[in-house]
């Protein structure tokens, strides 16, 4: 029963690098998320996929594009890394989301630390 | 104003004792209302939801709401030291708003 499984679990970039973030859901969720946390400034949305097909922009998109590959998996990518993308990222799941929903229970995958020198 | 605002902390309370964990909004059309837990070093677990006003519990859980006042809080009774953690509230209106988080220590 793995839930949401992100990889990798660290990585460090040199700015200008690229890379992508991998998620993936076996709970036969709708919507899929990605957040971004700092310290002090908690969770903060980067982008979200209500359904299969479907991508909107969270609080903090600039920076970061997403796929969403299929209804389990969703992506996060950074084409160009820059110091301000060190976090910690967690992608997330729901059976439904999106503004008109409200019952938006999330299940966290594990994380993924990473690091932008 | 924040959004969501919570004290950061760090909130200790003996071991055994009510640990009460409180959380403000500013958005009067949210409806739903969320509380995760947060070890160090892990992702957010979510431990209780609340929908309407008054009070919702769910074994030493219990959380309290007030649209009137706009605020949500959380306390653990017969608080043990595996509930030091983070706690996260999350208000849902339009969108889902994480506040920061408040630390709580149970000593033992």
């Amino acid at each position: 029963n793995a839930g949401v499984t992100q990889t990798p679990k660290f990585q460090v970039l040199k700015t200008g690098q690229s890379m992508t973030l991998q998620c993936a859901q076996d709970m036969n969720h709708n919507s899929m998320y990605w957040y971004r946390q700092d310290p002090g400034m908690g969770l903060r949305l980067i982008y979200y996929s209500a359904s299969e097909g479907t991508t909107d922009k969270g609080e903090v998109p600039n920076g970061y594009n997403v796929s969403r590959l299929n209804k389990r998996e969703f992506s996060l990518r950074l084409e160009s890394a820059a110091p301000s993308q060190t976090s910690v990222y967690f992608c997330a799941s729901t059976e439904a989301g999106g503004p008109s929903t409200t019952n938006e229970k999330l299940f966290f995958g594990s994380g993924t630390q990473l690091s932008v020198l | 104003q924040k959004e969501v605002e919570q004290n950061s902390g760090p909130l200790s309370v003996p071991e055994g004792a009510i640990a009460s964990l409180n959380c403000t909004y500013s958005d009067r059309g949210s409806q739903s209302f969320f509380w995760y837990r947060q070890y160090s070093g892990k992702s957010p677990e979510l431990i209780m939801f609340i929908y309407s006003n008054g009070d919702k519990e769910d074994g030493r859980f219990t959380a309290q709401l007030n649209k009137a006042s706009q605020y949500v809080s959380l306390l653990i009774r017969d608080s043990q030291p595996s509930d030091s953690a983070t706690y996260l509230c999350a208000v849902k209106s339009e969108k889902l708003t994480f506040g920061t988080g408040t630390r709580l220590t149970i000593i033992p």
